[in-house]
């Protein structure tokens, strides 16, 4: 069974930028997850998809983050503009239904210069 | 609110049994997990527990609940290089939606 996958794994781009993550969840997990992770720390929950539905969104920085979950599978998350503190690893996890063990990708590691 | 606090570093010798604590503060959380983070890769969900049990074994992996004290800790027995590593522990947060609330992570060192 693949795992969960994410693109690009590395992006390096200038502040004022936008960048764009994409996510494909494990083929019948309902939810997926957008995790921030910052070095040193663990990660943190940015948005939580219920199918197509946005149902946890409230720890993302709405001014400048936008996701989006079309047809319930797929996801793409977008900075816009990017800033240097937005520089981190971005996770997409999936798990079959809420309050499930999670299954992670790789994450994609964004530098802002 | 809901925090996750664990020491950042530990280190053992090869063979030797590894010891990574945790603590957590939201007295309803359902289940806690252990997760482990190899460089440049995602996470890897190594054990969970349910609150309702104090203990569950797993091959090489222990892991203990103390619920009065909000404690938790997983043993790695008989340690190996592989194991070297980052460990976040993780609360499952109340309301039962699914939302982690992860530890800072502990950084496994095993010396040969």
């Amino acid at each position: 069974e693949a795992g969960v996958v994410q693109s690009p794994r590395y992006k390096i781009i200038e502040k004022k930028q936008p960048v764009a993550f994409w996510c494909n969840p494990i083929s019948g997990h309902n939810t997926l997850y957008w995790y921030l992770q910052n070095l040193g720390q663990g990660p943190e929950l940015l948005i939580r998809y219920e199918n197509e539905e946005a149902v946890d969104d409230s720890q993302l920085p709405k001014d400048r983050f936008s996701a989006e979950r079309l047809k319930g599978v797929d996801s793409t998350l977008k900075i816009q503009p990017a800033e240097l503190g937005d520089s981190a690893v971005y996770l997409c996890a999936s798990s079959p239904r809420p309050a499930h063990e999670q299954f992670f990708g790789p994450g994609t590691r964004l530098t802002v210069l | 609110g809901e925090d996750v606090e664990q020491s950042l570093f530990l280190s053992v010798r090869e063979g030797d049994s590894s010891v990574i604590n945790c603590t957590y503060t939201d007295s309803s959380s359902t289940y806690l997990y252990w997760y482990k983070q190899e460089p440049g890769a995602g996470l890897q969900l190594l054990t969970y527990i349910f609150s309702n049990m104090d203990m569950k074994q797993d091959q090489r992996l222990t892991v203990l609940l103390n619920k009065k004290d909000k404690h938790l800790s997983l043993r790695i027995a008989d340690t190996q290089t592989g194991d070297s590593a980052i460990y976040f522990c993780a609360e499952a947060g109340s309301g039962n939606t699914g939302k982690l609330i992860f530890g800072q992570g502990t950084t496994l060192q095993v010396k040969p």
